[in-house]
């Protein structure tokens, strides 16, 4: 394995309510990225970091949120929890940008109901 | 978006038998590409990489093969194992090089 941790892995909770989803590298990578996977779509992307304090945005963005105040740690922030949030969270590093894989964590399985 | 697809939803073989799981891309800029191997419960597994200066590449048991002219690339498993059944899907680099695009993945499943 990559050295990649989320937690929490499952989560139930209800609409409305804030959630933080948390990934931990030891890996020292400078990249670190927040997916989405949903049936009948690939991976996609929320937010991702390329450095301490560094984020972006992703093609998934809206109602999400992110922080990095340190290497190796990468947070996922849901404000106001929505259903269409229900989905499994996927936290992903590398070394680079995007010429170098990225390795994923085992995810976050988060039911909002 | 970009539009990173597959041919065939599933794939079923038997066991020995080579698999040759296929993916579509539409950005004739990409250049790396990425499979992945997902089982299930399980996040997304790095299974071999190509960059575009390259047509073919091997690893242990699997080769990509990369046709820029048809922008289509290809994953083949030689001796399929039943530990091979999983979800399979290609990664591609997008225009501006920092993300990634993924396809929605072929379901293997090999039959003892």
């Amino acid at each position: 394995d990559a050295g990649i941790t989320q937690s929490p892995r499952h989560k139930v909770t209800e609409t409305g309510t804030p959630v933080t989803l948390r990934c931990h590298q030891t890996e020292n990578h400078r990249y670190m990225y927040w997916y989405r996977q949903d049936p009948g779509h690939g991976l996609r992307l929320i937010h991702y970091s390329y450095g301490v304090k560094d984020t972006d945005k992703g093609e998934v963005s809206d109602g999400y949120s992110v922080s990095r105040s340190k290497t190796e740690d990468f947070l996922l922030t849901l404000e106001s929890a929505t259903s269409s949030q229900t989905s499994v969270y996927f936290c992903a590093i590398s070394p680079g940008a995007g010429n170098q894989p990225q390795h994923f964590g085992d995810g976050t399985r988060l039911s909002i109901l | 978006g970009e539009n990173v697809g597959l041919h065939l939803p599933t794939l079923s073989v038997q066991e020995g038998d080579n698999s040759i799981i296929n993916c579509a891309y539409s950005n004739s800029a990409s250049d790396y590409f990425i499979w992945y191997k997902q089982e299930s419960g399980k996040g997304p597994q790095f299974i071999i990489d190509i960059r575009s200066n390259m047509d073919k590449r091997q690893g242990q048991r699997v080769t990509v093969l990369l046709n820029k002219t048809v922008k289509h690339l290809s994953l083949q498993i030689a001796a399929t194992q039943p530990g091979d059944s999983a979800v399979y899907f290609c990664a591609e680099n997008s225009k501006t090089g920092n993300q990634f695009y993924f396809g929605t993945g072929t379901s293997l499943t090999v039959i003892p």
